[in-house]
């Protein structure tokens, strides 16, 4: 049981560039989130994702696409990176709104 | 819109001490969440409190909910150098996603 699986775990980038952040899970939830974290500010919501077909923006959205075609990939899209893009990047997932998260172990971004 | 605020923003220790980080909600929270993230690592889950003055223990550490649901404690009695890391609480906001706090990042010296 591998839970929540991203790919890369690295990624340098330059400025215009685009990359997808790959997220997939296999427990079956329905459930996913992308949030970014930089030093000392915590996690803040990208995206997230209430079952297939449906996707909604988060706290920090600009400068980002998901999409959720099945219920086990959420892909992150990054169009025109930007330095203020450099970050840790997590997806995660829940069976329900109200239950626990189960992270990946995140894709660190360098934008130069 | 929903903020999570969460102090201190680091705290260094000594082994054997104890350490409580405070978390507050500008809104009343449906539920609370926290979880530990190890220097390199990933947010894993820790516990969640649901009912108003709710207070659980795992082991040395004790969660609390205040009684309005926007504050809640995370207390680590004696602290070990396995303690170390950064402690986030969540809040979930009504009909989206977790909303985490800055976190509190523990360290320990023995």
């Amino acid at each position: 049981n591998a839970g929540v699986t991203q790919t890369p775990k690295f990624r340098i980038l330059k400025i215009g560039q685009s990359m997808t952040l790959q997220c997939t899970q296999d427990m079956n939830h329905n459930y996913m989130y992308w949030y970014r974290q930089d030093p000392g500010m915590g996690l803040k919501l990208i995206y997230y994702s209430v079952g297939a077909g449906i996707t909604d923006k988060g706290e920090v959205p600009n400068g980002y696409n998901v999409s959720r075609s099945t219920t086990e990939d959420f892909p992150l899209r990054l169009e025109l990176a930007a330095p203020s893009q450099t970050s840790v990047y997590f997806c995660a997932s829940s069976h329900r709104d109200r239950e626990s998260y189960t992270f990946g172990s995140g894709t660190r971004l360098t934008v130069v | 819109g929903q903020q999570v605020m969460q102090i201190p923003q680091y705290q260094h220790v000594q082994e054997g001490e104890d350490f409580t980080t405070y978390c507050n909600s500008s809104t009343t929270l449906s539920n609370i969440q926290w979880y530990k993230q190890r220097p390199g690592g990933h947010p894993v889950f820790l516990i969640q409190l649901v009912k108003s003055g709710e207070v659980k223990k795992q082991k040395r550490l004790t969660f609390q909910f205040g009684e309005a649901k926007k504050n809640s404690s995370l207390h680590i009695t004696a602290t070990q150098t396995t303690d170390v890391g950064t402690y986030f609480c969540a809040g979930l906001r009504e009909g989206t996603a977790l909303i985490f706090g800055k976190g509190t990042t523990l360290s320990v010296s023995s």
